[in-house]
C-alpha cells in the first residue's frame, strides 16, 4: 500500500460527458502529481501542485483542470470526453526526499 | 525527442535466466535516476534511487547501475521469476522528473 489513494477504482462514461477523478497524497506529502496512461504506451505527466499551488503543467488538455484543496487532496476533472481520453489516470505524491508513491489509479473508459 | 531513452522496448526471457535493461539519458543537470517496476494496471513501485556519487546499488535480484560521465543507467534482473513480468520505467530527477517510455519483461515459465 504506497498511501496513496484513489477514487473511483474504475469508471465508464459517454462521450461529451464530464467526470471527476479524486486523489489523496500520502500523509505528510504536499505534492501531488497526475498522470496519464493510455494502454500499452507510458506515463504522461498531466499537472503538478504544491500546498495548493499549482507547479508544473505537462501535456495536458484544455478540457482537463485540477485543483489541490487546502486538506491537500486533489481532484482532476475531465469534460467534454471523448473516446481517446479513455486510460488510467495515476496520481502520485511527491516526498521531501523527492520518491514518487503512485496510486493505483483510476480506469476511465469513455464509451 | 524524449530525454529519457529505454531499451529495449520489450523483452521475454525465460524463468531463472538474467537479463539487463538500459536507460540512457541527457536531462541535465542531474540530481538523482529512479527505477520503477509497474505490473500491468497497476501503480509504479520504486525499485531504487541512483544518486549521482553511486556506481551501483541493489535490492534483492534487482542491480542497478549508474555511469554518470556516459549518462548510462541499467537495471540488472538476477534468476528471474514470473512475478517480474511488468513495465520498467527509469525516472531521472533534474528538479522536475523525465521519465522512459519504459521496458516490458515478461517471464515465461
Amino acid at each position: 500500500d504506497s498511501g496513496v489513494t484513489q477514487t473511483p477504482k474504475h469508471l465508464i462514461t459517454a462521450t461529451g460527458q464530464r467526470v471527476t477523478l479524486r486523489c489523496s497524497p500520502r500523509s505528510g506529502d504536499l505534492s501531488v502529481y497526475w498522470y496519464q496512461q493510455s494502454l500499452d504506451q507510458g506515463l504522461q505527466f498531466l499537472i503538478q501542485y504544491y500546498n495548493g499551488e499549482e507547479r508544473a503543467k505537462g501535456n495536458i488538455l484544455e478540457r482537463f483542470s485540477a485543483q489541490q484543496f487546502p486538506d491537500l487532496h486533489s481532484e482532476l476533472n475531465l469534460s467534454s470526453l471523448e473516446l481517446g481520453d479513455s486510460a488510467l489516470y495515476f496520481c502520485a505524491s511527491r516526498t521531501r526526499t523527492g520518491e514518487l508513491f503512485f496510486g493505483e489509479g483510476s480506469r476511465l473508459t469513455v464509451l | 525527442k524524449n530525454q529519457v531513452e529505454q531499451s529495449p522496448q520489450s523483452l521475454i526471457i525465460l524463468e531463472g535466466k538474467n537479463c539487463t535493461l538500459q536507460c540512457n539519458y541527457t536531462v541535465s543537470p542531474f540530481s538523482n535516476l529512479r527505477w520503477y517496476k509497474q505490473d500491468t494496471g497497476r501503480g509504479p513501485v520504486s525499485l531504487t534511487i541512483m544518486t549521482f556519487s553511486e556506481n551501483t546499488k541493489s535490492n534483492g535480484r534487482y542491480t542497478a547501475t549508474l555511469d554518470a560521465d556516459t549518462k548510462q543507467s541499467s537495471l540488472h534482473i538476477t534468476a528471474s521469476q514470473l512475478s517480474d513480468s511488468a513495465s520498467y520505467i527509469c525516472v531521472v530527477s533534474s528538479g522536475d522528473m523525465r521519465f522512459g517510455a519504459g521496458t516490458r519483461l515478461t517471464v515465461k515459465p
